[in-house]
């Protein structure tokens, strides 16, 4: 069965610090997509960044990258250059075949002045 | 382009009743998902569907259902509701029937049952 764990229920950041939102999965299907989504309070899933079960390289969007560790089955989200507008919930997801997510519980990211 | 929208954005009904929400994805995808998150039990998974045939449903019972039309939008519609079916209900849309890199979720559809 999946699993996505987010074990940061919360983090503070200092404005323009970086700062890494952990995940791990769990699963035995060979091929999977790792995705990561940002919730501000309005509701809305905002996508952030996708991982390849397959793909060589670590995935980057502007400041977002993922740091994907398949052996460790880790998929930590790292937000560089923090800034105020980045205050959300942030979602780690699975998808399954079929386009069914498995999300974590998400971390609650708060951005400091 | 549009992004996904989901209509209306914030319900309030009263329980035993039943409501419609519905979900209008990206133009050209044709997969919608659905999920219900609330506080106690996050984010789950209801029901997919592509090209109008429900592929995957999630673990809620059969008050809960949905459809998708020929254009792709999707409706989800739950009867008899009750207190504990409050909740944000989000659409999320794909291109592909699998293998996606990109899945968009639409504003949410709060609900509110009094």
């Amino acid at each position: 069965a999946q699993k996505i764990t987010q074990t940061q229920p919360g983090m503070f950041v200092q404005e323009k610090e970086a700062v890494t939102l952990d995940c791990t999965y769990d699963t035995s299907d060979p091929s999977y997509g790792l995705f990561w989504y940002k919730q501000p309070s309005s509701g809305e899933m905002i996508f952030l960044i996708y991982q390849g079960s397959y793909d060589q390289q670590n995935a980057t969007e502007g400041r977002y990258s993922l740091n994907f560790q398949k052996a460790r089955k880790s998929a930590n989200l790292v937000i560089s250059a923090s800034q105020l507008g980045d205050s959300a919930m942030y979602f780690c997801a699975m998808m399954k075949p079929g386009n069914q997510f498995y999300f974590g519980t998400g971390t609650s990211l708060t951005v400091i002045p | 382009k549009a992004g996904v929208t989901q209509t209306p954005r914030y319900l309030i009904k009263t329980r035993g009743q039943q409501v419609t929400l519905s979900c209008s994805p990206i133009s050209g995808h044709r997969s919608v998902s659905w999920y219900q998150q609330t506080p106690g039990q996050g984010l789950q998974f209801l029901f997919e569907y592509f090209s109008e045939t429900q592929r995957n449903k999630g673990n809620f019972p059969g008050r809960f259902s949905g459809r998708q039309f020929s254009n792709s939008r999707s409706e989800m519609n739950v009867s008899t509701l009750e207190l504990g079916d409050s909740a944000l209900y989000l659409c999320a849309s794909s291109s592909r029937p699998a293998e996606n890199t990109e899945a968009f979720f639409g504003q949410g559809t709060r609900l509110t049952v009094v």
